[in-house]
Parts: C-alpha cells; sequence; structure tokens
C-alpha cells in the first residue's frame, strides 16, 4: 500500500512569490491535515480537510489556505511568502471520518515538502 | 500554557541498552489520547505507539512501551533494547476535546536521540 505522497519534496522561492504544495494519501483515507514545522516554533497544526471540506483551521494568517479534490488529493497554498514561512510542510492522512473518535487511529505522514524562502 | 512538555532536548543510549524519552502533558479533559512518533532524519513522521486515557494497561508495540502514569500527567516512552537505526527525533503528541478535531495533535518539542555503537 503506498504512503502518503508530497510533491515537491524541495523548493526554494523568494519573498512575495507564492508557492503550491501538493499531498496524495493513502488509497482509501479521506481526511488529510497539514503541518507546519519549523526549528522555533515546532510542529503546528494548520487545517484539516474532509471531504472536501475544511473542517478545522489553526492559527495562521489567511496567506495560508488550502483545498482537497473529490479523489481526497489536497493542495495547500502559501501567497505573498515571507522568510517565517521557510519549513517543512508535513501533510498527514487518516482513515478517520468526522466522527471519528478522539481515542482512535494514528495519523500518517508523508516525508514532507521542505519550502526555503529568500 | 504549554500542553506537552519533552524536557530532554538530546539523549544518549549505548545500542543494545533501554532508554527512557520523558513526556509530560497537560489538559483538563478526561477523555484525550497521547502519541507517540519518530522522525528520522528523510523528515517522515513515523507513528510508533498510542495511549488512550481510559485505557488501564500501558501500550506496548514490539520494543516500545508507554509507561503511562495518568495522575502525574505523563507519557514516557520506553526503547528497549536499542539500536542504531533508532537515532532519530521523538515527539510526545496529544489530542484531546479542546484540539478541535480528532486530526490535530499538539506535539512537544522533541528529543534527539543517538544511538551509540
Amino acid at each position: 500500500k503506498a504512503g502518503v505522497t508530497q510533491t515537491p519534496r524541495y523548493l526554494i522561492k523568494t519573498r512575495g512569490q507564492q508557492v503550491t504544495l501538493s499531498c496524495s494519501p493513502i488509497s482509501g483515507h479521506r481526511s488529510v491535515s497539514w503541518y507546519q514545522q519549523t526549528p522555533g516554533q515546532g510542529l503546528q497544526f494548520l487545517f484539516e480537510y474532509f471531504s472536501e471540506t475544511q473542517r478545522n483551521k489553526g492559527n495562521f494568517p489567511g496567506r495560508f489556505s488550502g483545498r482537497q479534490f473529490s479523489n481526497s488529493r489536497s493542495e495547500m497554498n502559501v501567497s505573498t511568502l515571507e522568510l517565517g514561512d521557510s519549513a517543512l510542510y508535513l501533510c498527514a492522512s487518516s482513515p478517520m471520518g468526522v466522527a471519528g473518535g478522539l481515542n482512535t487511529g494514528e495519523l500518517f505522514f508523508g516525508e514532507g515538502s521542505r519550502l526555503t524562502v529568500l | 500554557a504549554q500542553k506537552i512538555t519533552q524536557t530532554q532536548p538530546g539523549m544518549f543510549v549505548q545500542e543494545k541498552e533501554a532508554v527512557t524519552l520523558d513526556c509530560t502533558y497537560d489538559t483538563s479533559d478526561q477523555s484525550y489520547g497521547l502519541f507517540w512518533y519518530k522522525q528520522p532524519s528523510s523528515g517522515e513522521m513515523i507513528f510508533l505507539i498510542y495511549q488512550g486515557s481510559y485505557d488501564e494497561q500501558n501500550a506496548t508495540e514490539g520494543r516500545y512501551s508507554l509507561n503511562f502514569q495518568k495522575a502525574r500527567k505523563s507519557a514516557n516512552l520506553v526503547i528497549s533494547a536499542s539500536q542504531l537505526g533508532d537515532s532519530a527525533m521523538y515527539f510526545c503528541a496529544m489530542r484531546d476535546k479542546l484540539s478541535g478535531s480528532a486530526r490535530q495533535l499538539t506535539f512537544g518539542s522533541g528529543t534527539q536521540l543517538t544511538v551509540l555503537p
């Protein structure tokens, strides 16, 4: 069974540009969530999608957005990039539905997209 | 207030020995879940073990066990018979009803484990 696939793995952008990252979840998984990992802030929750709808969003500015397609693949977009957006962006998929309980299941992470903003 | 605390930025252990990675958590919920993930240099977060707040027994998965002390709010990871491939960053994480959803985990700052030959 293929794991979570994230593309691109590495990318370099300059301030003010925008970037789109892609995530293909494990086949059959309908929930996709995104995390940002930086040395200073650690791992922080960005947002979660299920059935093409954003279900939950972390404390990030509106420059960070995402979407999910009917095949459960997800993209996240960061507009007007800032130096502080340099990070590893991790996508995680889960088989759990919206009604999934708190005490069930783990998240399956991809290897991440490492973004450098110059 | 920080919800997950990992006080050991780095740990060293000799190959084949056991090691304990500390994790304390803070929540007012009675229902919550605790996770440990391993992150090698490749970046992928690998699930290791899960403990539910109502689980009466400590979770075990192969060489990994979770020392769950509910009253002390601690969930330490124990790795037995360390292997060189265990060298990685280890994260403790929690989700509770305040997390917003079942997929929103709060992570600790991590412990970098180095296994020495």
